[in-house]
């Protein structure tokens, strides 16, 4: 069955970078198109980025203006998304999600990494 | 970008209750619009996709109809296990855009 398991979350200053990884098993990143999701917590679900099978293609909130990457490792099946000048509104649960809807609805999704982003 | 609204943002119901949530897009999404439901303390589940189709195991209960900026999440009998908040989302343009959520609580 497909796994996904976020890292990299922690407590950074405002302006701090962070780099976020999700590993995924059962299945490989390279067939699929995947999402970062966010959430603070006890508020609603607020979309990041996607990226489609192939890494070639990538999209983006609003909000990231330019200061977020997302990408694809094929070699370690891992997914990460590179944020930086981060700010306190950045703060929130980050959820990576498999895609096999091509780029359109998350089936599986991770627990979750924290980012805090406060000085 | 689209914005996604949803009514009510939260109901009282009873087990075996017909429960229907409203979702509506600021523009057009045709039927490019997903439902998610979300547990206390767990990860968002896929319910529907393409407005009314049930996503693999999803039970029977739930439906979802629509197109357009109008679409309907229902529940037929509510069980315990539907206790959640239910979120829905536009993919018909990036960026991708949620709705604030429904939270159906027990009465």
């Amino acid at each position: 069955e497909a796994q996904l398991v976020e890292s990299g979350g922690g407590l950074v200053q405002p302006g701090g970078p962070l780099r976020l990884s999700c590993t995924a098993s059962g299945f490989s990143v390279s067939k699929y198109w995947m999402h970062w999701v966010r959430q603070v917590p006890g508020k609603g679900l607020e979309w990041v980025s996607r990226i489609n099978r192939d890494g070639s293609h990538t999209d983006y909130a609003a909000f990231v203006q330019g200061r977020f990457t997302i990408s694809k490792d094929d070699a370690s099946n891992t997914m990460n998304l590179q944020m930086n000048y981060l700010r306190a509104e950045d703060t929130a649960l980050y959820y990576c999600t498999r895609d096999p809807c091509g780029g359109e609805c998350s089936d599986y999704w991770g627990q979750g990494t924290l980012v805090t982003v406060s000085s | 970008d689209i914005q996604m609204t949803q009514s009510p943002s939260s109901l009282s119901a009873s087990v075996g209750d017909r429960v229907t949530i409203t979702c509506r897009a600021s523009q057009t999404v045709y039927k490019y619009l997903n439902w998610y439901q979300q547990q206390p303390g767990k990860a968002p589940r896929l319910l529907i996709t393409v407005a009314s189709r049930l996503y693999t195991g999803v039970p029977s209960r739930f439906s979802g109809g629509g197109s357009g900026t109008d679409f309907t999440l229902t529940i037929s009998s509510l069980q315990p296990e539907d206790f959640a908040t239910y979120y829905c989302q536009q993919v018909y343009s990036s960026p991708l855009t949620f709705g604030p959520g429904t939270k159906v609580d027990i009465k």
